[in-house]
């Protein structure tokens, strides 16, 4: 069971909107960071959204995060068959002293 | 080009010992905090371990705590994981990883912004 809470899966069609949901508690996501990594099939995690709503360099604006309360959102406009991919949100928890994951949304384009 | 290799994953016996090695480059490595992540078989990310840029401060998943090490070596711009002890449950995919903000000092609670490709570590009665 994991801190943060995610979908385990969800899907669109290309050109499509999604959005990935993460809840967490006012220890975690309420009051610090929210982070967001893209898993491709058989890759490392890459970070694709630091600080709530910052893009590394490199990843493109189709994909954006927001973060209200306790919980937050990865977008992906535009979706594109190379999304597809498992996303995971993370934050540090100030009770556990450890960085905690959501359990992971696997992203299928129809 | 900023990149971090792990070495050291491989099949071991229940009870038994192991020490991961991350070589960093492309980066001032004793700036930043480092931290070990792993990943299951065909599930979530689970955070392990961090340590600062100093090495002298470091923080461990309950999961791992009294059990597995961290440690760095700045000269050689590697830092390590000695596991101890080691369960059948902690079989997984171990990736290091490098934290974002500067953390010499401190260990920022931040985000992992660079990662290895990860070594498996085998843990079999």
């Amino acid at each position: 069971q994991s801190v943060l809470t995610q979908a385990p899966s969800t899907s669109g069609t290309p050109g499509q909107r999604v959005t990935i949901s993460c809840s967490g508690s006012s220890f975690n996501i309420g009051n610090n960071y929210v982070h967001w990594y893209q898993q491709l099939p058989g890759a490392a995690p890459k970070l694709l959204i630091f600080r709530n709503n910052q893009r590394p360099s490199g990843v493109p604006d189709r994909f954006s995060g927001s973060k209200f309360d306790t919980s937050a959102s990865l977008a992906i406009s535009g979706l594109r068959s190379e999304d597809e991919a498992d996303y995971y949100c993370a934050a540090w928890d100030d009770t556990l002293n450890a960085w905690v994951f959501g359990g992971g949304t696997k992203l299928t384009v129809l | 080009e900023v990149q971090l290799l792990e070495s050291g994953g491989g099949f071991v016996q229940v009870g038994g010992s192991l020490r991961l090695s991350c070589e960093a480059s492309g980066f001032t490595f004793n700036n930043y905090a480092m931290a070990w992540v792993r990943q299951a078989p065909g599930k979530g990310l689970e955070w392990v371990s961090a340590i600062n840029g100093r090495g002298d401060n470091s923080y461990y998943a309950d999961s791992v705590k009294g059990r597995f090490t961290i440690s760095r070596d700045n000269s050689q711009k590697t830092f390590y994981l000695q596991m101890n002890s080691l369960r059948a449950e902690d079989t997984a995919l171990y990736f290091c990883a490098k934290i974002f903000w500067f953390g010499a000092v401190n260990i920022p609670t931040d985000a992992f912004d660079i990662w290895g490709q990860g070594t498996m570590v085998t843990v079999s009665s």
